[in-house]
């Protein structure tokens, strides 16, 4: 059974960084893409951005662009976003999510997300 | 960049079938994907590629996509399907990945 295990929860101050990690367990990366989703606290679920390992390709909500970093280490199967400049409105449950057709993203829904990791962003 | 709609909330009795949409411009021509979260849980897929189930994921659950209006039609519901739920799809003008608002599905 394939799993996406993420690291665990983070206090950070405001203007600091985060990295989060996502590792795959039973199965390896390059068949499929890496998307970052987020939630805050009572919200609906906003896309980040995402990573296709196999071509190491990115693509970025504007939103976000120049914040956020995503990344994939094909060899550990594991995936890490880093999003900078944090401030309090970052507060928020952060997943990651397997998406299953890396070729046409039309049809890359998400199959398997990891458990979520709460990033709370406070002086 | 692409919007899409979806009901804040959605109420139906037991055993009632529920219909949540999502709307957007030309919706139709898209390949939609919907997501069901329970409180304190991840999302997972129930719906993919407009109609399709993926494994497990009891036949009470369907879709349907045209037009300016995707939905998703739970059939019989269970106390066990309140849930918020949110549909997806992929805007090619910006290659990005976009999210409807979500519909809270209340059991009454």
């Amino acid at each position: 059974q394939v799993q996406l295990v993420q690291s665990g929860a983070e206090v950070k101050k405001p203007g600091s960084s985060v990295k989060v990690s996502c590792k795959a367990s039973g199965d390896t990366f390059n068949r499929y893409t890496i998307n970052w989703v987020r939630q805050a606290p009572g919200q609906g679920l906003e896309w980040m951005g995402r990573i296709v390992p196999v071509f190491g390709t990115t693509n970025y909500a504007q939103k976000f662009q120049g914040r956020v970093t995503i990344t994939a280490d094909e060899s550990t199967g594991t995936g890490y976003m880093d999003l900078s400049s944090l401030r309090s409105e970052d507060t928020a449950v952060y997943y990651c999510a397997r998406g299953w057709n890396h070729l046409r993203p039309t049809y890359d829904a998400f199959d398997i997300w990891g458990q979520g990791t709460m990033v709370t962003v406070s002086s | 960049s692409y919007v899409l709609t979806q009901p804040p909330s959605v109420s139906v009795a037991p055993g009632q079938t529920a219909s949540i949409t999502c709307g957007g411009k030309n919706i139709g021509s898209e390949s939609v994907h919907w997501y069901q979260q329970k409180p304190g849980q991840a999302p997972g897929l129930v719906v993919f590629d407009d109609s399709d189930r993926p494994s497990g994921i009891p036949e009470r659950f369907s879709g349907s996509n045209s037009g300016n209006t995707a939905t998703l039609t739970i059939s019989r519901v269970e106390a066990g399907d309140e849930a918020d739920y949110y549909c997806h799809v992929w805007d090619s003008s910006s290659d990005h990945v976009v999210f409807g608002g979500g519909t809270k599905l209340t059991v009454l």
